[in-house]
């Protein structure tokens, strides 16, 4: 199974500013065949499901602030927010799909400085 | 728009049973997988399970096979989950989940229904 690491697990960043977070896959989720990397990028609002950002691990979900940025390919990807806005305090969570079973990593819980 | 509502959920003794369902709307429901995701409280998220459109091919986690059993009617729209020999650590919010196919992100989730295992 792939395991998915998230770092840091929480994250304090001011209004503003830009927070990064990482997730890394114990293997690889690149099909080089077609050159996608089969990562998400979750949002989750208390008391809210999930809401998807980015897919294909850089591809923006209809209608999310392009204030969110993903990046990086394999086993290492990135998720970054430029212009931290209040609304964008939440967990993140990420998601590979390159394989069954589907996993997620642990959560970044960002905060406001 | 697309809608899933997710139902059944309550609370249920260490080795009893319960169904859930999810109401779908908004899209053709046959044309899509989909998938159970759970989260206990204050913790991550936990794929539970996924069937295929046709609903020919099921998949489960480990932590679930052999307990729990996934069906969908096409003609009612509607995703179920049986849940049988239940555990503490079965406790959690169950969100319904629509994806193109069996490995994919999803775009769309339910609200949520909550099982609480407990006596």
């Amino acid at each position: 199974d792939f395991v998915m690491t998230q770092s840091p697990d929480s994250l304090a960043v001011s209004l503003g500013e830009r927070a990064t977070m990482n997730c890394t896959s114990s293997q690889s989720v690149l099909y080089n065949s077609i050159n996608k990397n089969y990562l998400a990028w979750y949002q989750q609002k208390p008391g809210q499901p999930p809401k998807l950002l980015i897919y294909w691990a850089s591809t923006r979900e209809s209608g999310v602030p392009d204030r969110f940025s993903g990046s990086g390919s394999g086993t290492d990807f990135t998720l970054t927010i430029n212009s931290l806005q209040a609304e964008d305090v939440a967990v993140y969570y990420c998601q590979q799909y390159y394989n069954t079973p589907v996993s997620f990593g642990q959560g970044t819980k960002l905060e406001i400085k | 728009e697309v809608q899933l509502v997710e139902s059944g959920g309550g609370l249920v003794q260490p080795g009893g049973s319960l169904r859930l369902s999810c109401a779908a709307s908004g899209f053709t429901f046959s044309n899509y997988a989909m998938s159970w995701v759970r989260q206990a409280p204050g913790k991550g998220l936990e794929w539970v399970s996924t069937i295929t459109g046709t609903g020919s091919d099921t998949f489960y986690a480990d932590s679930v096979k052999g307990r729990f059993t996934i069906s969908r009617d096409n003609s009612k729209n509607t995703l179920y989950l049986q849940m049988n020999s239940l555990r503490g650590e079965d406790t959690a919010i169950y969100y319904c989940a629509k994806a193109p196919a069996p490995r994919y992100y999803f775009p769309n989730w339910g609200q949520g229904t909550l099982v609480t295992v407990s006596s």
